[in-house]
């Protein structure tokens, strides 16, 4: 199993970003998928989870209204459109995938993509 | 929302000692949907353990989960210098699926 994340970058506050998560060696739409964040030198932050097809969605209060988790099973990718972005959601950001029957302990992880906010 | 507290915070041992790293819940965790995670610097997590006390795919035996409702705990018996990390536990329970805050074991 392979998941790469990209789409990272330095972002003005306010403005928006789109993460993408490209999945391979895994029967995609088997599974949940989840992104989880960590802030430079912080624990982490679970962020969003969807289920196979994409009919339901989670996420933690602190992103509901600005983050929107999406996934493509034809392509084998996940998304994660920001909007309004503060610079409290500066962090790394990773791509993991869940279980088959729900939003299970995460089994693998990509390596991150970094989103840096700031003016 | 479930609030995870891991204690303690910082965890120093020599190698081959026995650590013992604890996760409370605020309320009890449903069907010990409870996973264990190991951060080593620089790295991604690690998936651990899983349900409380399943070891995951390739995962020593050195690693032992157990507990159940609000207490869980992950036991590392005769620990090696590669064990220094950062642990967090992870309820999945229902969302929000919270981490704890982290354990960082340090191997003197």
């Amino acid at each position: 199993v392979l998941l790469v994340e990209s789409g990272g970058r330095l972002v003005q506050p306010g403005g928006s970003l789109r993460l993408s998560c490209a999945a391979s060696g895994l029967t995609f739409g088997d599974f949940w998928m989840t992104w989880v964040r960590q802030a430079p030198g912080k624990g982490l932050e679970w962020v969003a989870s969807i289920d196979q097809d994409g009919g339901e969605t989670h996420y933690v209060d602190s992103v509901k209204g600005r983050f929107t988790i999406s996934r493509d099973n034809m392509y084998n990718s996940l998304s994660l459109q920001m909007d309004r972005l503060r610079v409290e959601d500066t962090a790394l950001y990773y791509c993991a995938r869940a279980g088959s029957s729900g939003a299970t302990s995460l089994a693998y992880w990509g390596q991150g993509t970094l989103v840096a906010v700031s003016s | 929302e479930i609030v995870l507290t891991q204690s303690p915070d910082t965890l120093s041992l020599a190698p081959g000692e026995k650590a013992t790293l604890s996760c409370r819940a605020s309320q009890s965790v449903s069907n010990s949907h409870l996973g264990w995670y190991q951060q080593q610097p620089g790295q991604a997590p690690r998936l651990l353990i899983y349900f409380a006390s399943i070891r995951a795919t390739g995962i020593p035996a050195r690693f032992v989960g157990s507990g159940s409702g609000t207490d869980f705990t992950l036991t590392i018996i005769r620990l090696e210098p590669e064990d220094s990390a950062v642990y967090y536990c992870q309820h999945y329970g229902g969302s929000p699926y919270t981490f704890g805050q982290g354990t960082k074991l340090e191997i003197k």
